[in-house]
């Protein structure tokens, strides 16, 4: 999987809409754009995925440049419980994926996003 | 429809002890995971279930088994606990079609071993 370059902490005023950046300038082709979130002390919780458009869901939005070298989540409007560790993963589509005989998700360090009242 | 399940939520071992961890799916899922959170890091993944009836190694398998009971069930057994298994477990659980592999998890266990 591509790596991922993510802020370690960003604040957000609540009710704002909060953009949370990632880089993935080695992203290839057959690779999509996850993000998921950890609530503390709770299972990580899949938010939005992409390949190449953007996406909207109920829970936010998922830009991606036309390059996809980078991609931007957006919480249209930050709640008190939106606060979290942001992990934003890429991997591949194809399954089960080959890469070193190991399907499942490689969490980095994430974006700490704090919500402030 | 109630997810990932996993119990015990809490569990304490003494050292040498052994117990199984228990997750389940309702949601129709082919494949499952378990993942392992120490304090301050990322998941980690110990094994996995591409669809039933198959399991492979992930990250970190050293010192656990696994069993796909039937589509639903996919158990993480310790035979020996050290102090080095302390940690949250978490077990996850995907369509595992291509396009459609998110991920979604249970409430974790939360393990200590003295």
């Amino acid at each position: 999987d591509a790596k991922t370059t993510q802020p370690p902490s960003m604040d957000c005023a609540e009710g704002r809409a909060a953009n949370l950046p990632c880089n993935h300038s080695t992203i290839s082709g057959n690779e999509y754009v996850y993000w998921y979130r950890q609530i503390h002390s709770q299972g990580p919780q899949y938010i939005i995925h992409g390949l190449k458009n953007n996406e909207t869901n109920e829970m936010a939005s998922l830009i991606i440049t036309e390059d996809r070298k980078s991609s931007t989540l957006i919480l249209p409007h930050a709640t008190l419980r939106d606060t979290a560790v942001y992990y934003c993963i890429v991997r591949v589509a194809s399954i089960p994926y080959s890469g070193g005989g190991a399907d499942g998700l490689t969490f980095g360090k994430g974006t700490h996003l704090i919500i402030q009242p | 429809n109630a997810g990932v399940t996993q119990t015990p939520k809490f569990q304490v071992l003494k050292t040498g002890q052994s117990m199984t961890l228990q997750c389940a799916q309702d949601m129709n899922h082919n494949s499952m995971y378990w993942y392992r959170q120490d304090p301050g890091m990322g998941l980690r993944l110990i094994y996995y279930s591409a669809s039933e009836g198959t399991t492979d190694k992930g990250e970190v398998p050293n010192g656990y088994n696994v069993s796909r009971l039937n589509k639903r069930e996919f158990s993480l057994r310790l035979e020996s606990a050290a102090p080095s298994q302390t940690s949250v477990y978490f077990c996850a659980s995907s369509e595992g079609v291509k396009g459609r592999n998110e991920q979604y998890f249970g409430p974790g266990t939360r393990l200590t071993v003295t």
